[in-house]
């Protein structure tokens, strides 16, 4: 069966300082990968995807990076935190079939001060 | 305009009512629906996928879509405690959309 992790779990970050988040799924090959970002009360904003190793799509221009080394494993990173990054972090995979759904991650808690 | 729209509640219902869900959407390009369940501080999980307007029944939970209208509905029969969370609707074309999520408290 297929798995997906996050870490860290929680993150307390001062402004201006770099962040990495790492996400990696198990059990699947060649998956999509999704990162989104919950703030309270808005709903899931979807940040970046990813449909292949070293391709990433852009969804919202912002202080965020994605990248994808490896088939299975998706990174978040920023060069600068500001505060307005703080909230709850998800990455998600789905097959590459276009029926198919997304499964979500644990999520980090990141909060920037 | 939103291209999802869900009210955020809060709805408190007792152990045992029926829970009412619903969603509205305007792309007529959405083909997919589904409902995710998320307990707090916690990702969404998978809860009832559907693709075709009707009903879906899986357990005490039904999901509705009636894309003439462009609206879905989730439905918990005999809720439980445990049913309290946040119920996010989504739906795709390429990518996928999400309402804004109802939180549900099930009161013992």
């Amino acid at each position: 069966s297929q798995t997906i992790h996050q870490w860290p779990a929680t993150l307390v970050q001062p402004v201006g300082s770099p962040l990495s988040l790492e996400c990696t799924v198990e059990g699947t090959s060649n998956p999509n990968l999704y990162w989104y970002r919950q703030a309270a009360g808005r709903g899931l904003q979807l940040l970046f995807y990813s449909v292949g190793i070293g391709q990433i799509s852009s969804e919202v221009p912002q202080n965020l990076s994605a990248s994808r080394p490896q088939d299975r494993q998706f990174i978040l990173s920023s060069k600068k935190l500001l505060l307005s990054d703080s909230g709850f972090y998800l990455c998600a995979w789905k097959t590459s079939f276009a029926t198919d759904t997304q499964y979500f991650g644990p999520g980090t808690r990141l909060t920037v001060l | 305009q939103k291209e999802v729209e869900q009210d955020p509640g809060p709805l408190s219902v007792p152990e045992g009512a029926i829970v009412s869900l619903n969603c509205t959407y305007s792309n007529s390009a959405f083909q997919y629906f589904m409902w995710y369940r998320q307990y707090s501080r916690k990702g969404p999980e998978l809860l009832m996928y559907t693709y075709s307007s009707g009903n879906k029944e899986d357990g005490r939970f039904t999901a509705q879509v009636d894309k003439s209208s462009k609206y879905i509905s989730l439905f918990i029969r005999d809720s439980q405690p445990s049913d309290s969370a946040t119920y996010l609707c989504a739906m795709n074309d390429y990518k996928l959309s999400f309402g804004a999520g109802t939180t549900v408290t099930v009161r013992a």
